[in-house]
């Protein structure tokens, strides 16, 4: 199974700063990456497919890069609604496996 | 509204079944392939297993291969999760997933609260 390395698992932030989070993979699996967003009790939502394609409805603060096998999410500035767990999950192939998340907190 | 509503968890003893159910509404489910996904307590999201529209392709995590079946009932818009031989570790939110093109899982459930606890 591929291995998603997120880094790092947890991070302190202020309203406005730019944030990067980090996804790597245990083999290349091309642009095959999304990101999804998780706030306490709820599920998760999706918000980046295929590397970089923003779903509808997404603010566009929330962008995605990368390829092969090293993958970024980034904020460009963090609003208070922002403050929850980021999770990468690849679908190049099954069983499909997630990142550990990374929780963003405010400083 | 385009959803999916989990249910059927419970409080089950190690050993024991449950069988989980996912209602869509709102999207006619005979056209996506579907997921589920589970969330041990205090922990991250775990895939553990996929169906095709037509059922012919099913995939399983090593985790609950052997003892998870899934399964469709395109007619009733429902897929069904059921689980045997239940574990302390099975203990978890199970959140179902439409799938997007194998590209993204775009509707998700609720989730339905599975506790395997004697």
């Amino acid at each position: 199974a591929i291995q998603m390395t997120q880094s790092p698992s947890s991070l302190s932030a202020s309203v406005g700063d730019r944030v990067t989070i980090t996804c790597r993979a245990s083999q290349d699996i091309r642009n095959d990456l999304g990101w999804y967003q998780q706030k306490p009790g709820k599920a998760p939502k999706l918000l980046i497919y295929a590397t970089s394609s923003l779903e509808s409805g997404v603010p566009s603060r929330f962008s995605g890069s990368g390829s092969g096998t090293d993958f970024t999410l980034t904020i460009s500035s963090l609003q208070p609604e922002d403050f929850a767990t980021y999770y990468c999950l690849q679908d190049w192939n099954y069983p499909r496996t997630f990142g550990q998340g990374t929780k963003v907190e405010i400083k | 509204e385009v959803q999916v509503v989990e249910s059927g968890g419970g409080l089950v003893q190690p050993g024991g079944s449950l069988r989980l159910s996912c209602a869509a509404s709102g999207f006619t489910i005979n056209t996506y392939s579907m997921n589920w996904v589970r969330q041990a307590p205090g922990k991250g999201l775990e895939w553990i297993s996929y169906i095709t529209r037509s059922s012919r392709t099913i995939y399983y995590a090593d985790s609950v291969k052997g003892r998870f079946t899934l399964s469709r009932d395109n007619a009733k818009n429902s897929v069904y999760l059921q689980m045997n031989s239940l574990r302390d570790e099975d203990t978890a939110v199970y959140y179902c997933a439409r799938d997007r093109n194998e590209e993204a899982f775009d509707i998700w459930g609720q989730g339905t609260m599975v506790t395997v606890s004697s």
